[in-house]
């Protein structure tokens, strides 16, 4: 089985400071890892995945995540936020068998950007 | 990104009655189908995924005869909650991808919310 940890329900930054969402997920199999958006009244848009290959992947609005095996977690962060980062954020983790398409999600964090 | 859509994004209706739920995948066709479910403050729940013309497979724990999934096309799914009680009101969501086989990117729809009185 699988599991997904955020820890952190709410974030609060000011715009322009950097931020880091945090994501540590339990699995006993290799994984596929994904970080998901979801803006007021919408359905979650996939931000950034990790399938194979290296380890740090970007998304075209400046967010990054680091796949680390060692320490289990796939924490998302950007140098510089923008109001229009506030949204909720979902990690997520499957197993690449079958496709990899059964996703399990964590709780989820708020992150507010304030001026 | 490709759309989904839900209908209704919210419903209201009576312990005992039953509710349909639509997802539709608008501007491409979906081989597959998943829907979650999801408690305040809580993650999202697969309950199961459909394959066009063939039945649901159901996630351990989640009664098929309660929930009802039909993906009769390829552009739609429909999940009915049958003889609902309060226990059932819950945040749904459905999400589609369009090929099969290996890793393809599921597309969500924005959710229905389901209260039952």
């Amino acid at each position: 089985a699988q599991s997904v940890t955020q820890l952190d329900s709410q974030v609060p930054v000011f715009e322009e400071a950097p931020v880091e969402l945090r994501c540590n997920y339990s699995s006993s199999v290799s994984v596929y890892l994904f970080w998901y958006v979801q803006y007021p009244n919408q359905g979650l848009q996939l931000l950034l995945k990790y399938l194979s290959g290296s380890t740090l992947v970007e998304s075209i609005n400046g967010f990054e995540a680091e796949f680390n095996k060692s320490q289990t977690s796939f924490h998302l962060r950007k140098p510089s936020v923008h109001i229009s980062d506030t949204a909720e954020y979902f990690c997520a983790v499957s197993d690449p068998t079958g496709g990899g398409n059964k996703l399990t999600f964590g709780t989820g964090t708020q992150l507010k950007v304030e001026l | 990104g490709a759309v989904v859509s839900q209908h209704p994004s919210w419903v209201i209706c009576k312990s005992g009655t039953s509710v349909k739920i639509e997802c539709r995948s608008l501007d491409f066709q979906a081989t597959t189908m998943f829907w979650y479910r999801q408690f305040p403050k809580q993650s999202l729940m697969l309950m199961a995924t459909s394959n066009e013309g063939s039945k649901a497979t159901y996630e351990q724990g989640v009664e098929k005869d309660k929930f009802l999934i039909n993906h009769a096309s390829l552009t739609l799914s429909t999940l009915t909650v049958t003889s609902a009680h309060p226990e059932d009101s819950s945040f749904y969501i459905c999400s589609a991808r369009e090929l099969a086989g290996g890793y393809n990117e599921q597309f969500f729809g924005p959710g229905t919310r389901l209260t039952v009185l």
